[in-house]
Formats: structure tokens, sequence, C-alpha cells
């Protein structure tokens, strides 16, 4: 079985920059959340996909984008970035979409913004 | 609005002791509860859950009890181990919602 894969680990981008961090689900899941941790916090809820479709969004602006692929993988996009967008993204996989389900998270991608 | 807490940044336990970390809720809709242990450069690793309709679930040596009443939460692991020593979160969610809630998480440090 594999686990929840990122890219890249870590990336470094400029103020105004655009971004975008992949996921790659745990075998077997149908959807994908996207978590933001600042230093010294717990993960934000950013969005949820479930079978392509945005399935749910937390308290970020719509810069923050993303998408979902047939086979589940998914990407989150941030445009014009901020440096307060410096953060550690974790993607996290799960089976069913409805609330309730166990979600397990990917090594996260660490992204520093100058 | 922080929903849920975990009001201790750290917490340095002896090996062989038990080890109790604790965090508070807001909001008595939550439904079920986890917890997850995070190792630096890793992501956050599933540990155990409760359903809000238990108070207690074990799996071997981590032990989770809920306390609706008191909207408390607690993860108890005993013994413990030099491994155990990790930031755990806890994580709060709703059926039919999509996104788990977390703490800040407690700095557990496990001393020989």
């Amino acid at each position: 079985e594999t686990g929840v894969t990122q890219s890249p680990t870590h990336l470094i981008k400029t103020r105004g920059q655009q971004v975008t961090l992949r996921c790659s689900s745990q075998s077997g899941h149908n959807t994908v959340s996207w978590y933001q941790q600042a230093l010294g916090q717990g993960p934000q809820f950013i969005f949820q996909y479930y079978r392509e479709e945005e399935n749910g969004r937390g308290n970020f602006p719509p810069r923050f984008s993303g998408l979902q692929f047939p086979n589940y993988s998914s990407e989150l996009n941030v445009n014009a970035l901020e440096l307060d967008d410096s953060a550690l993204y974790l993607c996290a996989s799960s089976f069913g979409g409805t609330g309730g389900e166990t979600q397990y998270f990917g090594p996260g991608t660490r992204l520093l913004v100058l | 609005d922080q929903q849920v807490k975990q009001n201790s940044p750290s917490l340095s336990v002896q090996e062989g002791r038990i080890s109790i970390l604790n965090c508070d809720y807001t909001n008595s809709m939550f439904d079920y509860f986890l917890w997850y242990k995070k190792y630096p450069a890793e992501g956050p690793t599933f540990l155990i859950s409760i359903s809000s309709i238990k108070d207690k679930n074990e799996d071997g040596r981590f032990t989770v009890f809920l306390n609706k009443s008191a909207k408390h939460l607690s993860l108890h692991i005993v013994p413990s181990q030099p491994g155990d020593s990790a930031v755990y979160f806890c994580a709060a969610g709703l059926q039919g919602a999509q996104k788990l809630v977390f703490g800040q998480g407690t700095r557990l440090t496990i001393n020989p």
C-alpha cells in the first residue's frame, strides 16, 4: 500500500509569484484535503476535493485554488504569493468525502516566500 | 476563534511512566476526535480516534478518554518510550463536514 506523497519537499518563491504543489493520495482513497501549518500552530484546513470537485473550503482567499485528477491526485495552486504564505503545506487523503473519516497525511511541502 | 485548544505547549516525562496529553474544545457539535503524532520533517501520523458516542478507546499503549460534559479529551501513553518524543496534535471533526480542526500541538519529550 502506497502512502500519501507530496512534491516538492521544499520551495522558495518571491512575493507576487505563483506556486503549484502536488499530492498523490494513498491507494484506495478518493478524497484529498489540503492544510496550511504555520510555525508553532496546528494545521488549518484550506479545502477538500472529492471526485474531482471542491467539497468544502476553509477561510482562505480565492487565490488559493486546487484541482483533483481522475486518479485522485491533487494540486494546490497559490497565486500572488504573500510573505504570510510561508508555511508547511500538508495534504491528507481519505475515503468517502462525507466527513467523519480518518485523514492520512503526507510529509508536506515547506514553502518560503521572500 | 480557537475551537480546539491544547494549553500545554510542552510536556516532559520519564521513560516508563505515563504521559497524559490534554485537549479542550468549545464546539459541542464535534462528533469525532483524533490524535496525531508529528516528527520533524514528517507529516502528522494518525494515532487513535474516538467517536462522541464513546468515552474511551484503547489501542495498545495509547488510550483516549472523552469527557463530553467538560468538552475535554486526553491521550494517555503508558508506558512512555523514547520513540514517543514528538509533537502531538488533537483534532476534531463533524460528520458531514469535511475539515478537521486542530489544536496547536504539545511537544512531548521522553527522558531516559
